[in-house]
């Protein structure tokens, strides 16, 4: 069965600091993966994807992520963390195997002034 | 501007009376899917559906309906409300299953 991971429920980072929000999955077959920011009182936003090629994808505000095969990873990361970026975060897998779209259950990352 | 709408935002209902959820996009999407979201459970799908007249369940569609008979519109039907169907809906459609969703605002619904 497909699965994602999001094994912390919430970060915390320092502004002006580098974060790292983490994603592991467990699919069948090769993934599509994504993440997703959602702020208070707001739908989810798309932020970047890997489907194939180059291991690290760059998307919106800044943020990229890491793809690892070996270690079924994704994680999310940005060298300099912003206040502004403070958000509750979603990895999420899909496979054309399913056509279906597994989420995690979300992190919250809180960047402290 | 490109979006998913939903209606309402906010819903507060009793149990059994009947309401549906309506959602719309105006991206000639294809894919369109409902997900419920609860602290601690992330989102969970509820249905999807691939085109018009092809629907499928999600992980947890039990009490919910879904139909899809025209490429926009994918409305969710709740046909007897219970209070453990309180919870923060979401829709979301896509190109297609692999491009990245684009999420509605939400429909805060409240059973009582």
């Amino acid at each position: 069965a497909q699965s994602v991971a999001q094994p912390e429920d919430q970060v915390n980072v320092a502004e002006g600091n580098p974060l790292t929000v983490k994603c592991t999955y467990s699919v069948s077959g090769n993934p599509y993966l994504f993440w997703y920011v959602q702020y208070p009182n707001r739908g989810l936003q798309f932020l970047l994807k890997y489907i194939t090629g180059d291991n690290l994808v760059k998307g919106s505000y800044g943020f990229e992520a890491e793809f690892n095969k070996s270690q079924t990873s994704f994680h999310l990361k940005k060298p300099s963390a912003l206040v502004s970026d403070s958000a509750l975060y979603f990895c999420a897998v899909f496979t054309s195997g399913t056509y279906k779209y597994i989420f995690g259950t979300g992190t919250r990352l809180k960047v402290l002034a | 501007e490109a979006q998913v709408t939903q209606n309402p935002r906010y819903l507060i209902t009793v149990t059994g009376k009947k309401l549906t959820v309506t959602c719309s996009q105006n991206m000639n999407h294809e894919y369109m899917s409902w997900y419920r979201q609860d602290p601690g459970l992330g989102l969970r799908q509820i249905y999807y559906s691939m085109n018009v007249e092809v629907t499928d369940k999600g992980d947890v569609p039990e009490g919910y309906k879904v139909s899809r008979k025209e490429k926009r519109n994918f409305p969710l039907i709740l046909e007897s409300p219970s209070p453990n169907q309180t919870s923060l809906y979401f829709c979301a459609s896509s190109f297609s299953g692999g491009n990245g969703y684009t999420f509605g605002s939400g429909t805060r619904l409240t059973v009582v």
